[in-house]
């Protein structure tokens, strides 16, 4: 089955400056690379994703990048604020199936 | 519009008790998933739903049932619980081609 690697395990940066997470994948079928922001006991929560066909998506501060070639993708944060701070997890699903696998997460914190 | 609802939120049980996890969506979504999220692993799919009257086992079923009653709800059950369950549990759901919604967890220990 896939199997997402995540990094780094924590981040930590200045306010404003930009944090960059990284995630590869194992299955090359993999279509659909979803991100999402987790606060402390809370929910999850869906922030921005990218599909096969595109290599580059942005929504604001937020931009995801895609090499199916080289089969990783990643989250760019720019300008980050406090309320950036919390636990970001990488997910690749494949196009046959619905088995959603998570990258073991990465804990960001922006200081002030 | 609630959303994905679980229940209970919190819960502890005994080892070899048995209980029942239930998740219900309004979104008219046909996936659902029960995930299991303990630190520093992220998030293990234990079972998903591709659609009503369908059951697929994820990443980590062992010692785990799941019920797709309806095209809204979800359940989990453990049949004998054991301490290694203890951890958080999400219910999502999504359309095929999208991202996942989740419920707001289920924190359960098992002593």
């Amino acid at each position: 089955g896939e199997n997402v690697e995540q990094h780094p395990s924590t981040l930590s940066v200045q306010e404003g400056d930009s944090a960059v997470i990284k995630c590869t994948y194992s299955d090359s079928a993999s279509n659909y690379f979803p991100w999402y922001k987790q606060e402390l006991g809370k929910r999850p929560q869906l922030i921005i994703d990218i599909r096969s066909n595109v290599g580059e998506k942005k929504d604001q501060r937020i931009a995801v990048t895609l090499n199916k070639t080289a089969k990783h993708f990643s989250l760019h944060i720019t300008e980050t604020q406090p309320e950036d701070s919390a636990v970001y997890f990488c997910a690749a699903r494949t196009r046959n199936n619905n088995d959603m696998r998570f990258g073991a997460g990465t804990r960001l914190t922006v200081k002030p | 519009n609630a959303g994905v609802t679980q229940t209970p939120k919190f819960q502890v049980l005994k080892t070899g008790q048995s209980m029942t996890l239930q998740c219900a969506q309004d979104m008219n979504h046909n996936s659902m998933y029960w995930y299991r999220q303990d630190p520093g692993m992220g998030l293990r799919l234990i079972y998903y739903s591709a659609s009503e009257g369908t059951t697929d086992k994820g990443e980590v079923p062992n010692g785990y049932n799941v019920s797709r009653l309806n095209k809204r709800e979800f359940s989990l059950r453990l049949e004998s619980a054991a301490p290694s369950q203890t951890s958080v549990y999400f219910c999502a759901s999504s359309e095929r081609a999208g991202g996942e919604d989740f419920g707001e967890g289920s924190w359960l220990t098992v002593v």
